[in-house]
C-alpha cells in the first residue's frame, strides 16, 4: 500500500534552534498535512497544503507541498519547549482518498 | 462546536471480551474514519465511512466493525477483543474525503482518544 517516509525519526535539540523534518512517497498525493501530538491527546493539524509547490505558514511553523507532490518539508524557527511533542505528516491522495500518516517525528527541546 | 468527542477515554478488558468504542462530531461531516496509534507506526486507518449508511475498510479492519446509521455518530465495535488490539484509538472526520482533490473540506480533525488494554 501507499506509504510516506517521515525522518527524522527523532530530534534532540537546544532551545532557540530551527528544526527541519520532511515526509516522501512513492506516489503522488493531493494533500499534505502537518499534525502536532501532544502526550495523551489526539493529533492537532498545524499546517494544511493543498497545491503542489505551495508555502504556508503558522507562527514559527513553515511547511512546503513539494513541486512534484511527492514530498512535504516542515520547519519550526528558534524552538521554545512548547514544541516538545510527535510531529505527523500526512497526505491524501487521488486514487483513494484515505488519508496516509509517516512515523512520526518525536522532539524533545532542552532549555 | 464540540469538534470530535469520544468516549471512553480508557479501557481495560479482558480477552473475548466485546465493547464498542464511541465517536461524535457536531460539525455536520461526511467523512469519518477510525485510526490505531501503536509505537513507532504512526496511525493506521481501520474503518471509514464517507456519509451514513456507507462503510468500507481500512487498511487494518480485521476484529473491528463499524455502522454508521447518522451523519453524527461513528461507533467501532471489538466482538471479541484480543490483546493485539491493545492501542490507542483515535476518531476522526472531515467535510469529505480527499477524492475531490486537494482542499480544505478533506481536512481531518481528530478526537481526543480512547486508551485501550486488552488482558
Amino acid at each position: 500500500g501507499q506509504q510516506l517516509n517521515q525522518s527524522p525519526q527523532s530530534m534532540f535539540i537546544q532551545e532557540g534552534e530551527d528544526v527541519s523534518m520532511n515526509c516522501t512517497s512513492s506516489s503522488i498525493f493531493n494533500t499534505w498535512l502537518w499534525y502536532k501530538q501532544d502526550p495523551g491527546e489526539g493529533p492537532v493539524l498545524l499546517i494544511a497544503l493543498y497545491k503542489a509547490g505551495e508555502l504556508t505558514s503558522n507562527g514559527r511553523l513553515t511547511a512546503q507541498f513539494g513541486i512534484t507532490r511527492k514530498d512535504s518539508f516542515l520547519n519550526i524557527s528558534a524552538s521554545i519547549p512548547s514544541d516538545v511533542g510527535i510531529y505527523f505528516c500526512a497526505g491524501t491522495s487521488g486514487n483513494t482518498g484515505k488519508l496516509i500518516f509517516g512515523q512520526g517525528t518525536t522532539l524533545q527541546v532542552k532549555p | 462546536n464540540a469538534g470530535v468527542t469520544q468516549t471512553p477515554k480508557f479501557q481495560v478488558l479482558k480477552t473475548g471480551q466485546s465493547m464498542t468504542l464511541q465517536c461524535a462530531q457536531d460539525m455536520n461531516h461526511e467523512y469519518m474514519s477510525w485510526y490505531r496509534q501503536d509505537p513507532g507506526m504512526g496511525l493506521r486507518l481501520i474503518h471509514y465511512s464517507v456519509g451514513a449508511g456507507i462503510t468500507d475498510q481500512g487498511e487494518v479492519p480485521n476484529g473491528y466493525n463499524v455502522s454508521r446509521s447518522t451523519t453524527e455518530d461513528f461507533p467501532l465495535r471489538l466482538l471479541s477483543a484480543a490483546p493485539s488490539q491493545t492501542s490507542v484509538y483515535f476518531c476522526a472526520s472531515s467535510y469529505n474525503s480527499g477524492l475531490a482533490g486537494g482542499s480544505h473540506t478533506d481536512t481531518q480533525y481528530f478526537g481526543p482518544g480512547t486508551r485501550l488494554t486488552v488482558l
